[in-house]
């Protein structure tokens, strides 16, 4: 693994069905955070963690539960999907005490609520 | 409320030069991004600026003033593999980024 990585690349979804959205990254980065991205609108932060073992809302958490056991991991995950959840979903991470503590981008999944 | 505003959609010609704005509005002011996100792609780290002034790298510059809630990015000697979108960020007091909705620049030949 080289950076940070996303599963599934995309996915299809019934209403009402339960679904976690993976996101690893190799890098020690501390912070790990979860975004959507729709059409027209800004990146919206939905979860973020800070160190392992903690995490926090952000703009929009609501049906979404995140959890952060260890450093690596920081998976996403949809209770019980409704039609409005449907975007792209970007998993990101940064150092928080390094630099200018800028973001890394995952590649992204797009998920389809039906 | 927090707010960033930049324009929806530029178009410039190849080997040009071409600045796209940001203004913003938020709580607590903790350093500005620039990201820049090709279709279908995830976003990537272009420049940082927290303090006033120009921030040149290569073919892109990116400015601050603080006391006008504005910034720049310039592009110069324009390249077809620059199309994509510009995200504008502003990390806010509780060091959040807070995200524009980015400008797609078309690059025509």
């Amino acid at each position: 693994i080289a950076g940070i990585t996303q599963a599934p690349t995309s996915q299809i979804l019934a209403a009402g069905r339960r679904m976690t959205l993976r996101c690893t990254q190799d890098m020690r980065h501390n912070a790990m955070y979860w975004y959507r991205q729709d059409l027209g609108l800004g990146l919206r932060l939905i979860h973020y963690s800070n160190t392992a073992g903690t995490t926090g809302k952000g703009e929009v958490p609501d049906g979404y539960s995140v959890s952060r056991a260890n450093t690596d991991d920081f998976p996403l995950t949809l209770a019980s999907a409704v039609p409005s959840q449907t975007s792209v979903y970007f998993c990101a991470s940064s150092d928080q005490l390094a630099g200018h503590n800028e973001q890394f981008f995952g590649p992204g999944t797009r998920l389809t609520v039906l | 409320g927090q707010n960033i505003d930049q324009p929806t959609e530029m178009t410039a010609t190849e080997g040009a030069i071409v600045q796209i704005n940001c203004t913003y509005q938020t709580s607590g002011f903790n350093g500005l991004f620039w990201y820049q996100q090709h279709a279908g792609e995830a976003p990537t780290f272009l420049s940082y600026n927290v303090l006033d002034g120009l921030e040149e790298k290569g073919r892109f510059s990116s400015f601050l003033s603080r006391s006008k809630g504005y910034s720049y990015l310039l592009l110069k000697e324009l390249q077809m593999k620059d199309s994509a979108s510009y995200l504008c960020a502003v990390r806010d007091s509780n060091y959040q980024l807070i995200w524009g909705a980015g400008t797609k620049l078309i690059i025509k030949p």
